[in-house]
């Protein structure tokens, strides 16, 4: 059973434009959002995070919006550079158990 | 801050070998340390959990005394395959987390490759 699930295995944006990748999660109990970048051969970078009292927060280009009703969150990067060019993850927790529930990633192009 | 080192970024040995992994926090205290597996183009696998001075906790399906998980200090945890088979060929990626905030700082992974 997937509790965290990132529906589109890649996306491709233009340079400049925003770029929106979305994350759904099952479990009611999560409390605490993470996103991170990986570039290949590399470990995962984190960032930025939402905690679930909140509805959005912000990082000079990237947005994390948390819609709990939906078991929603995406994020924003705004605008997309070819820097941006990696596979996102999308990770949950649930309490203070410091373990990440993993989305299955994102591959985000940006095209000059 | 919140740098995790890894080492050695690339290893590769013979069947039957066993390999250590080093996972280091250089400027922090971590007081819980992952090990995660990547298989390709798939998510980040969790391996097993480890806090200092006690035994690890491993995820269903892992094999602890196949992957055998020390975590000595606050700022070192080794991930040791024993008697390594081609299947064990994968990306490692340890991380690190401080009491606050949940956030885990990821070390560059080690690439092992068995022959």
């Amino acid at each position: 059973d997937q509790q965290v699930k990132q529906n589109s295995p890649s996306l491709s944006v233009q340079e400049g434009r925003i770029s929106i990748l979305n994350c759904d999660y099952t479990n009611s109990m999560f409390d605490y959002f993470l996103w991170y970048k990986k570039y290949p051969a590399e470990g995962p970078t984190f960032l930025i995070s939402i905690s679930s009292i909140k509805d959005k927060n912000e990082d000079g280009r990237f947005t994390v919006f948390l819609n709990k009703s939906a078991k929603h969150l995406s994020l924003h990067i705004v605008p997309s550079q070819p820097g941006d060019s990696a596979v996102y993850f999308c990770a949950a927790s649930a309490g203070s158990n410091y373990q990440l529930i993993w989305g299955a990633g994102t591959k985000l192009i940006i095209k000059p | 801050g919140a740098v995790v080192s890894q080492h050695p970024s690339r290893v590769i040995c013979k069947s039957g070998t066993s390999v250590k992994i080093e996972c280091r926090s250089l400027d922090f205290q971590a007081t819980t340390m992952f090990w995660y597996r990547q298989f390709p183009k798939q998510s980040l696998m969790l391996m097993a959990t480890s806090n200092e001075g006690s035994k690890a906790t491993y995820e269903q399906g892992v094999e602890k005394d196949k992957f055998l998980i020390n975590h000595a200090s606050l700022t070192l945890s080794t991930l040791t395959v024993t008697s390594a088979h081609p299947e064990d060929s994968s990306f490692y990626i340890c991380s690190a987390s401080r009491a606050t905030p949940y956030e885990q700082y990821f070390g560059p992974g080690t690439r092992l490759t068995v022959t």
